[in-house]
């Protein structure tokens, strides 16, 4: 099946440092990636999709310059979190469709953040 | 908006059937989806319904009725590696993208021996 990669797997930073999570889609293009927030035991939010060449979409209720997005290719997309605090530790995840029959959605792998 | 619930949690046997179910109200309904997703890891691809009816991947079997707004998963022959969340997501139409995917939380699936 279709491989999406994210990076880092896990990062620990200081509050008020910004961190950057890259999400690549490696034997396919993917003009729309969508980004996640999840908590512990809780379902999977949508904070943001990001279309290639254009502004990402944001979710109501999700702060576009605090979490920035960039889809400058057709098999990257980078969400890089400002100035973090301590509330957005969390687990993020970004997805990536792929186009055909059924329109699937592969996911990274996930990306801890613990804001310290 | 959308609204999709599912059970918190279900408990079965090893060998035993599970049927899981979601209900969803959404506005241009674009397809439903079933995803596994095991503690701390990323969520895995389990099936897609878009028409009405059921689709069997091996163990695995999904069901849609669009005009109930009901799914179900039912997963057939448990394995103790079955144990994860499995997770029901619509996708809908809007007026400016292909189509934006809303999760429901999730239900927790234990496997005992």
């Amino acid at each position: 099946g279709a491989v999406v990669s994210q990076h880092p797997s896990w990062v620990i930073c200081k509050s008020g440092t910004s961190v950057k999570i890259e999400c690549r889609s490696l034997d396919f293009q993917a003009t729309t990636m969508f980004w996640y927030r999840q908590f512990p035991k809780q379902s999977l939010m949508l904070m943001a999709t990001s279309n290639e060449g254009s502004k990402a979409t944001y979710e109501q209720g999700v702060e576009k310059d605090k979490f920035l997005i960039n889809h400058a290719s057709l098999t990257l997309s980078t969400l890089t979190v400002t100035s973090a605090h301590p509330e957005d530790s969390s687990f993020y995840i970004c997805s990536a469709r792929l186009q055909g029959p059924g329109e699937k959605l592969f996911f990274g792998s996930g990306t801890q953040l613990s804001v310290l | 908006g959308q609204n999709i619930d599912q059970p918190t949690e279900m408990t079965a046997t090893e060998g035993a059937i599970v049927q899981i179910n979601c209900t969803y109200q959404t506005s241009g309904f674009n397809g439903l989806f079933w995803y596994q997703q095991h503690a701390g890891e990323a969520p895995t691809f389990l099936s897609y319904n878009v028409l009405d009816g059921l689709e069997e991947k091996g163990r695995f079997s999904s069901f849609l009725s669009r005009s109930k707004g009901y799914s179900y998963l039912l997963l057939k022959e448990l394995q103790m590696k079955d144990s994860a969340s499995y997770l029901c997501a619509v996708r809908s139409r809007t007026t400016d993208s292909w189509g934006k995917f809303q999760f429901g939380a999730g239900t927790q699936v234990v496997v005992t021996p």
